[in-house]
């Protein structure tokens, strides 16, 4: 099973200011990563598939990138609805497997 | 627009079957290349995948559900189903289902459904 490691667990952010998100694979991958971001009470929503394409209607100030099995997905300026949680997610093999997701929040 | 919407108990007594079922509108489970998921998360907690269905019928589990979990389809009724047996207070989670696209992701989500496992 492929283990992904998201880090850090939180990230304080003050409205306007970048985020950097990691997520890291316990084996290769082939690209084939997503993003999700979830708000309280809602579904997570899919923002960037095969590491870096951003899904129908993201902004973007969402982009994602990749170097071997590291990922990051970088928020350029938050804006107020940004905070949420994120959780990265491999589709290579299965079983499918998430992150345990980084919680952005206000600074 | 592809809608999904699960349906099923809010209540299971331990050691009963989970029984829920996803509808769809705007779409269908015949679909090419499209897997259709649960995933589920306890309050509080992360996501974490249940299992899949293929078009084709081909299903996917998680391996550490595997011997408690099927899922299955009907493409005329445009729906597919869980069921999770022997259930634990440990099930409790709020159960989604998706559509994932190959090469793309879960793109299309229901809204969820919350389990309660208890007697």
């Amino acid at each position: 099973e492929t283990v992904m490691t998201q880090s850090p667990a939180t990230l304080s952010v003050s409205p306007g200011e970048g985020a950097t998100l990691s997520c890291r694979a316990s084996q290769s991958i082939n690209s084939y990563l997503a993003w999700y971001q979830q708000k309280p009470g809602q579904a997570p929503r899919l923002l960037i598939y095969g590491a870096s394409t951003r899904a129908t209607g993201v902004p973007a100030r969402f982009s994602g990138s990749e170097s071997g099995t590291e990922f990051t997905l970088t928020i350029s300026s938050l804006q107020s609805e940004d905070f949420a949680v994120y959780y990265c997610q491999q589709y290579n093999e299965w079983p499918w497997t998430f992150g345990q997701g980084t919680t952005v929040e206000i600074k | 627009q592809l809608q999904l919407q699960e349906s099923g108990p809010g209540l299971v007594k331990p050691s009963e079957t989970l029984s829920l079922t996803c509808s769809l509108s705007g779409g269908s489970i015949g679909s090419t290349s499209d897997y259709w998921a649960w995933i589920r998360q306890p309050p509080g907690k992360g996501l974490e995948w249940i299992g899949a269905i293929f078009y084709s019928g081909s299903t996917f589990y998680n391996p550490s559900l595997k011997s408690r979990v099927t899922i299955s389809g009907d493409t005329s009724k445009k729906r597919f189903s869980l069921k999770l047996s022997s259930v634990t207070a440990a099930d409790t989670a709020m159960y989604y289902c998706a559509r994932h696209v190959y090469g793309i992701g879960l793109d299309h989500w229901g809204q969820g459904v919350l389990v309660t496992v208890s007697s």
